[in-house]
């Protein structure tokens, strides 16, 4: 079955940077665009950007412009996605989602916990 | 950006009785594409509804959806004890995709 696998939860101070990655198993890796959606207690979920796994392709929301950077590995069936720049706003928890036919998320990671904290 | 609010923030009610939630977009949806997220405690959200009506697999006739344009609704038709949880809209016809805030689905 489809399985999104990401990385431990990250405690950072502000102005650092984090590296989430995602590893996707149970399906043909280059079949499906990834993205990474972010749930805090105030904007509740957010759509930070997408990544097609076959090309390398990014297209992430303007709010992220100049601080998120997604990347693949296709030898590992893998996604990272990377947020420069920290601040407190940015603890969330970040999940990576595989869309079906069209950008709706059919499965999920069981999320990153980031901690942004001085 | 399309923005996204459901209403009512919080449904109290018992199991059994019909849930009734609504989700309005700020400019029409394109093409019908909404899609309707559940969410437990601690869990990843769960796809329930695609393109404003379509069930996803495994999920159970009773949770239903409908409408277009501006307006959309989920209905779960009989509450059963796991259905108490958060519910998202989240619409995917333009970027950024962008969810509604949720609707908590209480036990009255």
């Amino acid at each position: 079955q489809v399985q999104l696998v990401q990385s431990g939860a990250e405690v950072k101070k502000p102005g650092a940077s984090v590296k989430v990655s995602c590893k996707a198993s149970g399906y043909t890796f280059t079949s499906y665009y990834l993205h990474w959606v972010r749930q805090t207690p105030g904007q509740g979920l957010e759509w930070m950007g997408i990544i097609n796994p076959s090309g390398g392709s990014t297209s992430h929301a303007q709010k992220f412009q100049g601080r998120v950077t997604m990347t693949r590995d296709t030898s590992t069936s893998t996604v990272y996605m990377e947020l420069s720049s920290l601040r407190s706003e940015d603890t969330a928890v970040y999940y990576c989602a595989r869309e079906g036919s069209s950008s709706w998320f059919v499965n999920w990671g069981q999320g990153t916990l980031v901690t942004v904290s001085s | 950006e399309i923005g996204l609010t459901q209403s009512p923030g919080t449904l109290s009610l018992s199991p059994g009785e019909r849930a009734t939630l609504s989700c309005r977009a700020s400019q029409s949806v394109t093409s019908s594409y909404l899609a309707w997220y559940q969410q437990k405690p601690g869990q990843a959200p769960r796809l329930l509804i695609y393109g404003a009506s379509s069930r996803a697999t495994g999920i159970p006739d009773r949770f239903s959806g409908s409408g277009s344009g501006t307006d959309f609704t989920l209905t779960i038709s009989r509450l059963e004890p796991e259905d108490f949880a958060v519910y998202y809209c989240q619409q995917y016809g333009s970027s950024p995709l962008t969810f509604g805030q949720g609707t908590k689905v209480e036990i009255k």
